[in-house]
């Protein structure tokens, strides 16, 4: 069955960096492509970035342009969300999510990780 | 961007009741492009509708959406107390993917 599993729960300081992991299984990691997708604490969704796991493309949403990096590594199946600059509003879960295939341009997301606490506090 | 706007915001009903939550954008999205989640506390979200009207794997037929251009709209026919939860919508008409804010599905 498919899985994204990730790292634990982080606790960082301002200005500090982050990597969060999500390995994936299950499915042929290559054919689909990782989003990224947060919710800070009693707030909605957001989509924070995608990558192909193929060709390892990116796509960063603007209000994370320049703080955001997306990488992959094929051998072990896993996908990485590295966010840095960290403010006090990063705080939040960060979920890694699988884009299903469809057939068009675009697919909704059809497996999420169990998400990773990320706390930002001096 | 595109804004998804949902209501209600909350919205208070009894197990075996309809339950009808809107999603209004602020421009058309293709109805393709547009799903819902249910995110119950403590879990991530769960993918129920895709391309508007389609369920996903395993979701039962008591939900259903609908819904074209800028307004959608997904039905709970009969609430079962395991429905009691948040519903998003989504598009991915267009980067960025943007989400709505939420309905609370609560039990009255």
């Amino acid at each position: 069955q498919v899985q994204l599993v990730q790292s634990g729960a982080e606790v960082k300081k301002p200005g500090a960096s982050v990597k969060v992991s999500c390995k994936a299984s299950g499915y042929t990691f290559t054919d689909f492509y990782i989003h990224w997708v947060r919710q800070a604490p009693g707030q909605g969704l957001q989509w924070v970035a995608w990558i192909s796991p193929k060709s390892g493309g990116t796509n960063y949403a603007q209000n994370f342009q320049g703080r955001v990096t997306m990488t992959r590594d094929t051998s072990i199946t896993t996908a990485y969300m590295e966010l840095s600059g960290l403010r006090s509003d990063d705080t939040a879960i960060y979920y890694c999510v699988r884009e299903a295939s469809c057939g068009t341009s675009s697919c909704s997301l059809d497996y999420w990780g169990q998400g990773t606490q990320v706390s930002v506090s001096s | 961007e595109i804004v998804l706007t949902q209501s209600p915001g909350t919205l208070s009903l009894s197990p075996g009741e309809r339950a009808t939550l809107s999603c209004r954008a602020s421009q058309s999205v293709t109805s393709t492009f547009l799903a819902w989640y249910q995110q119950k506390p403590g879990q991530a979200p769960r993918l129920l509708i895709y391309g508007a009207s389609s369920r996903a794997t395993g979701i039962p037929d008591r939900f259903s959406g609908s819904g074209s251009g800028t307004d959608f709209t997904l039905t709970i026919s009969r609430l079962e107390p395991e429905d009691f939860a948040l519903y998003y919508c989504h598009q991915y008409n267009s980067s960025p993917r943007t989400f709505g804010q939420g309905t609370k599905v609560e039990i009255k």
